[in-house]
């Protein structure tokens, strides 16, 4: 497809699983962004990928939280241990390059439920 | 702390009335604007962006914001709203320091009604 791609769209999980959310950006795409949207709040920025490195990791809320990217393509982000606190919905986005002038392009988003 | 702030929560509007969703953020040093809409059940669309030149700025559907640097705000605004209007707007801010990553205000809910 010629948009970003995330899987699942919904997860329901228990407290204290793990999860894996998948993220597609469109091919040829150099940088991704994982965010963030709880309920009635804005979207909270994440991590910053640009090939497979992370150059801006900040706003992982706690060590739970991971996220790779491999062969400049897809990435993962993975929750330990998850928390109720953890439920959201996790927007992925990608860009051409990582500067203001390119355009993020976001994904549908997964809804994750931590029960 | 950077911040975004999108005072309503909610804004009721009937059709082709026009309408302003107001967004102002916390420091005004060489900031990039931008608003998304989010139509239910899709995801962010870019709606328009100032990055500089002329403050006010021109977006799809027929929205436009004016960047206020005294004011530190960049309120969105439409003449006149359709019902397919109707969606969740979040503006969102990148500072210079750090231009790959977008502050989001917490959005506002148009409900355009017939």
């Amino acid at each position: 497809g010629a948009g970003v791609s995330q899987s699942p769209s919904n997860k329901v999980t228990e407290k204290g699983k793990d999860v894996e959310l998948r993220c597609d950006p469109i091919s040829g795409h150099t940088a991704l962004y994982w965010y963030r949207q709880s309920l009635g709040q804005g979207l909270e920025f994440l991590i910053y990928f640009q090939g497979n490195s992370a150059p801006d990791k900040s706003g992982l809320p706690s060590d739970r939280f991971s996220a790779e990217r491999t062969g400049g393509s897809v990435s993962t982000l993975t929750i330990q241990r998850t928390q109720q606190e953890d439920s959201a919905v996790y927007l992925c986005a990608s860009s051409s390059g990582g500067g203001l002038y390119n355009e993020q392009f976001f994904g549908p988003g997964t809804r994750l439920t931590v029960l | 702390a950077q911040s975004v702030t999108q005072l309503d929560s909610q804004v009721p509007v009937f059709e082709e009335a026009p309408v302003e969703l107001r967004c102002n953020y916390s420091s005004s040093v060489s900031v990039y604007l931008f608003w998304y809409v989010q139509y239910p059940n899709q995801g962010l669309q870019l709606l328009l962006k100032y990055l500089s030149g002329s403050t006010l700025v021109k977006g799809i559907n027929g929205f436009e914001a004016e960047f206020n640097k005294s004011q530190t705000s960049f309120h969105l605004r439409k003449p006149s709203v359709h019902i397919s209007d109707t969606a969740e707007y979040f503006c969102a801010v990148s500072w210079m320091d750090s231009s790959y990553k977008l502050i989001f205000g917490s959005g506002t809910r148009l409900l355009v009604r017939p």
